[in-house]
């Protein structure tokens, strides 16, 4: 049962450009969403964080976005530059004790 | 450093060996978690604890899985009898939260220990 879903594997962008990640969920208790970012040979880092009673959060040139209605947020990078590039992983805390539930990840290329 | 550490970040064991992970969280953090993480997937939650408390290992896949704490600062991961399944990195994180109600506390993440049974 996979409660966080991001059905996008991997997404290439060009240096300048815009890049969108998305999310899908399907559990409605979910209140609070994370996105977190993973270089290779290393562990996850936080990167930006959106409660339910927001529709937006921005944070430099991370914006999140949620919809509540269509269960669904979406991560907006803007300029890409080549450090970004990474696995994004979307996240909720689940139940007592706030352990995290992980979409799969997008791989995110940025070309220079 | 003041991030978690994990060790050792890579381990190769033989199937049916035992291996013991070893998680050293931020001070003064008190919740800990342990995460397995499969090739091309996204973590997946295996235990938890509150200080020394293990207060949820429903995540934990058998019951050659075992976790302590047992001073409430440094984790041990041990997996016993091995098998080529649990093949994965292993992810410890921290957080300052205590974990009652919802809790917003950033959960803080070491590098992980590739575990490869052959």
């Amino acid at each position: 049962d996979q409660q966080v879903k991001q059905n996008s594997p991997s997404l290439s962008v060009q240096e300048g450009r815009i890049s969108i990640l998305n999310c899908d969920y399907t559990n409605s208790m979910f209140d609070y969403f994370l996105w977190y970012k993973k270089y290779p040979a290393e562990g996850p880092t936080f990167l930006i964080s959106i409660s339910s009673i927001k529709d937006k959060n921005e944070d430099g040139r991370f914006t999140v976005f949620l919809n509540k209605s269509a269960k669904h947020l979406s991560l907006h990078i803007v300029p890409s530059q080549p450090g970004d590039s990474a696995v994004y992983f979307c996240a909720a805390p689940k139940e007592y004790g706030n352990k995290l539930v992980f979409g799969a990840g997008t791989i995110l290329r940025v070309k220079s | 450093g003041a991030g978690v550490s994990q060790s050792p970040r890579y381990k190769v064991a033989k199937r049916g060996q035992d291996v013991a992970l070893r998680c050293d969280p931020i001070s003064g953090h008190v919740s800990l978690f342990w995460y397995q993480q499969a090739l091309g997937q996204g973590p997946e939650f295996l235990t938890y604890f509150q200080n020394e408390a293990q207060l949820d290992k429903s995540g934990l896949p058998s019951d050659r899985f075992f976790a302590e704490r047992p001073e409430g600062s440094v984790s041990t991961l041990k997996i016993q009898r091995t098998q080529q399944e649990d093949s994965a990195v292993y992810l410890c994180a921290s957080s300052t939260g205590t974990g009652w109600g919802l809790n917003t506390d950033t959960q803080y993440f070491g590098p992980g220990t590739r575990l490869t049974v052959l």
